[in-house]
This record gives structure tokens, sequence and C-alpha cells, in this order.
């Protein structure tokens, strides 16, 4: 089955520096990859996704960059803000299936 | 559109008794989909339902079931409750299978 791995575990930047939190995945079938936000006491909050057949993808501070060959996705956030801090996962979808194969997540701490 | 919800947010049951927990998707979204996050083994698929019908399991014991009914709505039960069930539940939906998850808040049980 499909594993996802994340890293770092934990990142700390300074207010106004850039963020980068990287995955691999192992099924070559799995097509779509989205990227979730959770504060403290809520559900995951879906930020971005990317599917298979783009290689980047943005809005506004957050992209997401995918390449297929070497299995690997990842999230650029630039210019952070304190509010910015909150735990990342990512995670892979084969869309045959609905089963979020999700990585272990990201704490990012974003100090003034 | 509201989003998912669950209920109840909050439950705390003792060992052997068993939960029922609730989740109603966006509307219109007919896939609900299942998770349990522990800080141990992090977000975890428990399963999936399209138009009433169970599509994935993810491997958990036979503790865990669920359902579906025709408004969508969904509900998972956990029976003989273990210390180890303790985590936040989560529930979420999509208009149909593969397409984008938006996640309740969670329902967090605690087993004492």
């Amino acid at each position: 089955g499909e594993n996802v791995e994340q890293h770092p575990s934990t990142l700390s930047v300074q207010e106004g520096d850039s963020a980068v939190i990287k995955c691999t995945y192992s099924d070559s079938a799995s097509n779509y990859f989205p990227w979730y936000k959770q504060e403290l006491g809520k559900g995951p909050q879906l930020i971005i996704d990317i599917r298979s057949n783009v290689g980047e993808k943005k809005d506004q501070r957050i992209a997401v960059t995918l390449n297929k060959t070497a299995k690997h996705f990842s999230l650029h956030i630039t210019e952070t803000q304190p509010e910015d801090s909150a735990v990342y996962f990512c995670a892979a979808l084969n869309t045959g299936f609905q089963k979020l194969v999700f990585g272990t997540g990201t704490r990012l701490l974003v100090s003034p | 559109k509201a989003g998912v919800t669950q209920t109840p947010r909050y439950l705390i049951k003792t060992r052997g008794q068993q939960v029922t927990l609730s989740c109603s998707p966006i509307s219109g979204h007919r896939s609900v989909s299942w998770y349990q996050q522990t800080p141990g083994q992090g977000l975890q698929f428990l399963f999936e339902y399209f138009s009433e019908t169970q599509r994935n399991k993810g491997n958990f014991p036979g503790r865990f079931s669920g359902r579906q009914f025709s408004n969508s709505r969904s509900e998972m039960n956990v029976s003989t409750l273990e210390l180890g069930d303790s985590a936040l539940y989560l529930c979420a939906s999509s208009l149909d299978v593969g397409d984008t998850q938006y996640f309740g808040p969670g329902t967090r049980l605690t087993v004492l």
C-alpha cells in the first residue's frame, strides 16, 4: 500500500522567512496530493492541492510542486506570518479509492 | 454552505462501553470518510461510504463499524471500547469518490 514520508517534523522560522515542507510517496498510482493545515482543537483544513497532471500550483503565498518521477512533492510558504503557525500534513490519494494516506505532520512555528 | 459537522464534539466513556459518533457532510456531498487521529499513529483511514455502501476499509478491528444513510449522513460505532481507542475521530466529505475531502472539527473520544 501507499506510504507517505514527511520532513521535517518541526520547523521554526522568523516572520517573513520562507518555509518548505517535503513529502515522498511510494505508490506510483497515486494521483492527487492535498496539503492540510491543522490548528489546535480543529480539524484539518485544506490549503492547497495538486493533481498528477500538473507540476506546480500557486495560491498567493502558498505553492506546491510535484515531481512524479522522483515521487515527491513539496509545500512552499513565502512571507510567513505568525498565523501560519500550525501542524501541516501532506497526503496522497489514488482516486480509484478514497483512502487518503497522510504524512506524519510538520509543526511549523513562525516567530514574530 | 455549511461545513462538515460532527456530534458530539467531546465524549468520555469507560472501557467496555460502546459509542456512536455522527457526521453530517457538506450539502450535496455523497462520499463520507472517517479517520482516527492519535499522537502516536497520526491520521489513519477507517472507512469510506458512498451512496450508503462501504467502498473501502482501513486496517482496524471489527469493533469499528459505520454506516451511511440515504441523506448521506454517516455514523461510526466503536464497541467494547479499549483505552487505546482514545483519539480524535475525524469525518471528511467529498462530492464524489476521488474528489477533494473536507474535514469536520472532529469528535474527541476519551476512554477511561
